[in-house]
């Protein structure tokens, strides 16, 4: 069975400030997404990463794949209230097969 | 893009009563489809796979005949909780791949179904 760790698994910070939330596993990973979900809601598909060493970028998150792909990072920059929400890795072991998530890291932000 | 249905969003119901949640590919076929559950404040788990015109392959420790899924088309797969009990009280999620693609990388969510169980 595949784990996939996520931290940290909370989170609370002040407006402005940077954070960083890792993902890692044990096994090499065929892709890796990362979501974001509010509650209530289903996730929401931020960037999905395949290559390792890859580097992508959307707005104030940077997201990172390690090059032997059994690791990830999600980089927030000066955060904002806006922000505030569960933040989820999700991998694929083998393609075509199913997601498996992490524990999920919920991030707060205050004004 | 391609969107997701699941129906009902929300559900109360008495305990030992079924309940059935849809999920539905709007516009695009899937053949394979993923129900999770998520409890408050934790991650999605992965409950079954579901294909296409056979049967769904089951997770560890779910119960198959305590949520029958049914995915009769290329657009709709069913969960059904049987005889819900409040521990089945959950945030139900499906998942539908793209059959065209064939990857993860077009895989697509519901909005999911809060499911309560008095």
């Amino acid at each position: 069975t595949q784990l996939l760790e996520q931290s940290p698994q909370f989170l609370s910070i002040q407006e402005g400030e940077n954070l960083t939330v890792y993902c890692n596993s044990s096994s090499v990973f065929s892709s890796l997404q990362w979501y974001r979900q509010e509650p209530g809601e289903g996730p929401v598909l931020l960037v999905t990463v395949v290559t390792g060493g890859e580097v992508k970028k959307l707005k104030r998150l940077t997201f990172q794949f390690g090059d032997a792909r059994k690791d990830s990072s999600l980089h927030i920059t000066a955060a904002q209230p806006g922000d505030t929400g569960l933040y989820l890795c999700a991998a694929c072991y083998q393609a075509g097969t199913a997601l498996i998530f992490g524990k999920g890291t919920t991030l707060s932000v205050s004004s | 893009g391609a969107v997701v249905s699941q129906h009902p969003s929300r559900v109360i119901c008495k305990s030992g009563t079924s309940v059935k949640i849809e999920c539905r590919s709007l516009d695009f076929q899937a053949t394979t489809m993923f129900w999770y559950r998520q409890f408050p404040k934790q991650s999605l788990m992965l409950m079954a796979t579901s294909n296409e015109g056979s049967k769904a392959t089951y997770e560890q420790g779910v119960e198959k005949d305590k949520f029958l899924i049914n995915h009769a088309s290329l657009t709709l797969s069913t969960l059904t909780v049987t005889s819900a009990h409040p521990e089945d009280s959950s945030f139900y999620i499906c998942s539908a791949r793209e059959a065209a693609t064939g990857s993860n990388e077009k895989l697509f969510f519901g909005s999911g179904t809060q499911l309560s169980v008095l």
